[in-house]
């Protein structure tokens, strides 16, 4: 099993370019999820999916946009990238939210010009 | 609303040290708590968890207790390698009919001298 892969591992954009950090998983997990993580801030939750077909709001869901159209791939999709989301993206993927362990990719560190 | 909060870091030890990094939570719930590790340049993984009250989670020498009268998942081990450092994340989370929770806390980076 890869487990949980994202890429590009690195990036760096202009204010007001799009882009996608893509996320995929080989563990059948019904339940997938995107995080940034800033300094000091430990992780936040962007969006999450329980589902293909599902998806919901996070805590910081401003800026960003997902779509879960089958079981293992995720992507997370910047609309008009700003300096504010200069950030490493974590992906991550369980079986169970509630009680199980959340596998991570190796992150995604972006920059904002 | 429901938060963790984790000793801030750095926490420098030497090496065969015992090693305490404290975590506290508020839950409206009866969350799992989980220890997660990042070693640098990598995403995080799993250490140990425990998903109800006075479970004890264990793993490579590390240990946490789910304390439900002090809200507390401290994390533990008796003699810490360099090979420990790295960032250590207390999270707890749950499952509700409103979707679900999984809150981090801050994360306290851990340095083990030779």
């Amino acid at each position: 099993n890869a487990g949980v892969t994202q890429t590009p591992k690195f990036q760096v954009l202009k204010t007001g370019q799009s882009m996608t950090l893509q996320c995929a998983q080989d563990m059948n997990h019904e339940y997938m999820s995107w995080y940034r993580q800033d300094p000091g801030m430990g992780l936040r939750l962007i969006h999450y999916s329980v589902g293909a077909g599902i998806t919901d709001q996070g805590e910081v869901p401003n800026g960003y946009n997902v779509s879960r159209s089958t079981t293992e791939d995720f992507p997370l999709r910047l609309l008009s990238a700003a300096p504010s989301q200069t950030s490493v993206y974590f992906c991550a993927s369980t079986m169970d939210y509630g009680t199980d362990t959340q596998y991570f990719g190796p992150g995604t560190r972006l920059t904002v010009l | 609303g429901d938060s963790v909060t984790q000793m801030e870091g750095p926490v420098t030890l030497s090496e065969e040290a015992f090693l305490t990094i404290n975590c506290t939570y508020t839950a409206t719930g009866y969350p799992s708590l989980f220890w997660y590790v990042q070693y640098p340049g990598e995403g995080l993984q799993l250490l140990l968890k425990a998903t109800k009250a006075d479970d004890k989670g264990s793993n490579k020498g590390f240990e946490a207790t789910y304390r439900k009268e002090t809200t507390s998942f401290h994390l533990e081990k008796g003699s810490v390698q360099v090979s420990d450092s790295a960032v250590y994340f207390c999270a707890l989370s749950e499952s509700s009919t409103g979707g679900f929770k999984t809150i981090f806390g801050a994360g306290t980076r851990l340095f083990v001298k030779a």
